[in-house]
């Protein structure tokens, strides 16, 4: 069945640096990709997502990355700010069904 | 608050109970999802309904879990004879049927089973 690998599980940066989450998915009629942003005891929440039609797209300090031939797919935090601190989860998702298959999370620390 | 509502927040209940739980979707979404979501992982689908029919099952979804949507708005989670395994967060998340809209999830419900 489709499988997302996500790395690192945890990374730690300074404020102001920028932060890198990559993401390998197993099953290539996925097609859609979202990241979500998952705070202590919060629900996760939307923050960016990609269509295998689209190579890259960036929405103000966030962009994603997506590579169909390799299979593989990327977040990218510039500027970074305390509050980006939360757990962020990589997901695919296939044409064919609406589940999203989500990955391990990475657990990104922003230091002031 | 107009987002996907899920009752109750926690419970508690000891090993061989049956619990329920209530996810209120997003006014108008027509597609509802149960994931479950353990501590330090993220979550995993268990079943979805467009409107009242359930239409994917998860193979974790055991004879012990049943999910309704009778009228095709607010959707009930079932857990009969829990056991330590079934201590998780349940989350609920709903969209529109067009599938290029993202899914919305709730609060989730977290159980705990003694």
């Amino acid at each position: 069945g489709e499988n997302v690998e996500q790395h690192p599980s945890t990374l730690s940066v300074q404020e102001g640096d920028s932060a890198v989450i990559k993401c390998t998915y197993s099953d290539s009629a996925s097609n859609y990709f979202p990241w979500y942003k998952q705070e202590l005891g919060k629900r996760p929440q939307l923050i960016i997502d990609i269509r295998s039609n689209v190579g890259e797209k960036k929405d103000q300090r966030i962009a994603v990355t997506l590579n169909k031939t390799a299979k593989h797919f990327s977040l990218h935090i510039t500027e970074t700010q305390p509050e980006d601190s939360a757990v962020y989860f990589c997901v695919a998702r296939m044409d064919s069904s609406y589940k999203l298959i989500f990955g391990s999370g990475t657990r990104l620390l922003v230091r002031p | 608050d107009t987002g996907v509502s899920q009752d109750p927040r926690h419970k508690i209940t000891k090993r061989g109970q049956n619990v329920t739980f209530r996810c209120d979707p997003i006014s108008e979404h027509n597609r509802l999802y149960w994931y479950r979501q353990t501590l330090g992982q993220g979550p995993e689908f268990l079943t979805y309904f467009q409107n009242e029919a359930q239409l994917e099952k998860s193979r974790l979804l055991s004879d012990r879990f049943s999910a309704e949507r009778p009228k095709g708005s607010f959707s009930t989670l079932e857990i009969q004879r829990t056991e330590q395994g079934d201590s998780a967060m349940y989350l609920c998340a709903s969209s529109f049927r067009d599938q290029n809209q993202p899914q919305h999830f709730g609060d989730g419900t977290r159980l705990s089973i003694l």
